[in-house]
């Protein structure tokens, strides 16, 4: 089936520090593959998207590039602040599903100052 | 753009309550509308799907006489909740998108507490 494994949280940083959510994926077909970042109490925001392989999605100084030979979508930020605390969502979508999304179980991030 | 607005954002009712989401897309129409259920420090759980016009295509396992899903036009969707328990309390996210293959846009959620 189709699924989405991502890196249990929480993960606490300092400020500044480098950050790498690990995603990976199982699907039966092409995967589009989206990251969504959730503050407390609120829904979700799209944070970065891609499409294909080999693609690469950034915003906000965060990207991911989508692998196909490794089926992962790991999200990276060079220096997290902590406006970045959020739970982070991994999720794909296949084209002959009607736009349904799977989601990874979540990852909480912890900035701290 | 594509903002979704989600009301109420917070509701808190007696056991056999029957209660109302609604998810509005504000500047875009949707023609279909997604709702999810998501537990304390989980995932979100897809209930179902709504194209706007027809019925919602419900997940197995979520009872659609419990939860019925109206989507009566290209920017309103609601969930009413039916009979409501203790055990329904959750947080409820809709998305909305412009078709079937466009990115979802979700609202900020309503939390549901059922004494």
């Amino acid at each position: 089936g189709n699924s989405v494994t991502q890196m249990e949280g929480p993960v606490t940083l300092s400020e500044e520090a480098f950050l790498t959510i690990n995603c990976t994926y199982t699907a039966t077909g092409y995967p589009s593959l989206f990251w969504y970042v959730q503050y407390p109490g609120e829904g979700l925001q799209l944070l970065l998207k891609a499409t294909k392989a080999d693609d690469k999605g950034s915003n906000k100084g965060f990207e991911a590039t989508y692998r196909k030979e490794t089926t992962s979508f790991h999200l990276e930020k060079g220096s997290v602040q902590v406006s970045d605390s959020a739970v982070y969502f991994c999720a794909l979508s296949l084209y002959n599903q009607g736009g349904k999304l799977i989601f990874g179980q979540g990852t909480e991030l912890s900035v701290k100052p | 753009g594509a903002v979704v607005s989600q009301h109420p954002s917070r509701v808190i009712c007696k056991s056999g309550t029957s209660v109302k989401i609604e998810c509005r897309s504000l500047d875009f129409q949707a023609t279909t509308m997604f709702w999810y259920r998501q537990f304390p420090k989980q995932s979100l759980m897809l209930m179902a799907t709504s194209n706007e016009g027809s019925k919602a295509t419900y997940e197995q396992g979520v009872e659609k006489d419990k939860f019925l899903i109206n989507h009566a036009s290209l920017t309103l969707s609601t969930l009413t909740v039916t009979s409501a328990h203790p055990e329904d309390s959750s947080f409820y996210i809709c998305s909305a998108s412009m078709g079937p293959e466009q990115p979802q846009h979700f609202g900020d959620g309503t939390r549901l507490s059922i004494l």
